[in-house]
């Protein structure tokens, strides 16, 4: 049974455009939530996080937006640069970080020139 | 600083031939994990360290697979025999507080 989910497998958008990648997670005891991406042949970068005591964080170009209600995340990437083009991993954890992190399959941007 | 680091990057074995991978986490960084993750998913959690200490192994199959710590800082994966269904990618993690940073893995194919 998936807990976290990512149920889009890819995502196109045009440089310059927003970037919305969606996740949901089942298990409300998740209370920490981060965002992954990944290039071929590398490992996981981390790009940004939120505790559930926020609804928005923002870094840049990157803000994540958390629905508790809705057991909702989104990532949101504006603007989006062809370099943004990577796999994203959405990943939930209990107790601030420092637990095992629970894994989206991912979803794969593309950003067009 | 320098990242969490992991050889070898690449291996290829044939089934039932012993494997290992070995991973230096970040300086300071007390908290090491051990993922794999299998083509199209999400890195799973296979054990935790605090310290020298596993605090989490329950996703590790133990028949098989074995780690170790043993000063607290770099550590050892190992899986004997090695079968078709490891094939893989093993990423090794560590964190401070909260984020957890990854290395960039070891691809595993067993043949």
């Amino acid at each position: 049974d998936q807990q976290v989910k990512q149920n889009s497998p890819s995502l196109s958008v045009q440089e310059g455009r927003i970037s919305i990648l969606n996740c949901d997670y089942t298990n409300s005891m998740f209370d920490y939530f981060l965002w992954y991406k990944k290039y071929p042949a590398e490992g996981p970068t981390f790009l940004i996080s939120i505790s559930s005591i926020k609804d928005k964080n923002e870094d840049g170009r990157f803000t994540v937006f958390l629905n508790k209600s809705a057991k909702h995340l989104s990532l949101h990437i504006v603007p989006s640069q062809p370099g943004d083009s990577a796999v994203y991993f959405c990943a939930a954890c209990t107790q601030g970080g420092s637990e095992k992190l629970v894994f989206g399959k991912g979803m794969k941007l593309t950003v067009n020139p | 600083e320098a990242g969490v680091v992991q050889s070898p990057r690449y291996k290829i074995i044939e089934k039932k031939q012993p494997v290992a991978f070995w991973c230096n986490p970040i300086s300071g960084h007390n908290t090491l994990y051990w993922y794999r993750q299998n083509l199209g998913q999400g890195p799973e959690l296979l054990i935790r360290y605090e310290n020298e200490e596993a605090v989490d192994d329950s996703q590790l199959p133990k028949d098989r697979f074995s780690a170790e710590r043993l000063k607290g800082v770099d550590s050892t994966l190992k899986i004997q025999p090695a079968e078709l269904g490891d094939s893989a990618v093993y990423l090794c993690a560590s964190s401070l507080v909260e984020t957890q940073y990854f290395g960039p893995g070891t691809r595993l194919l067993v043949l």
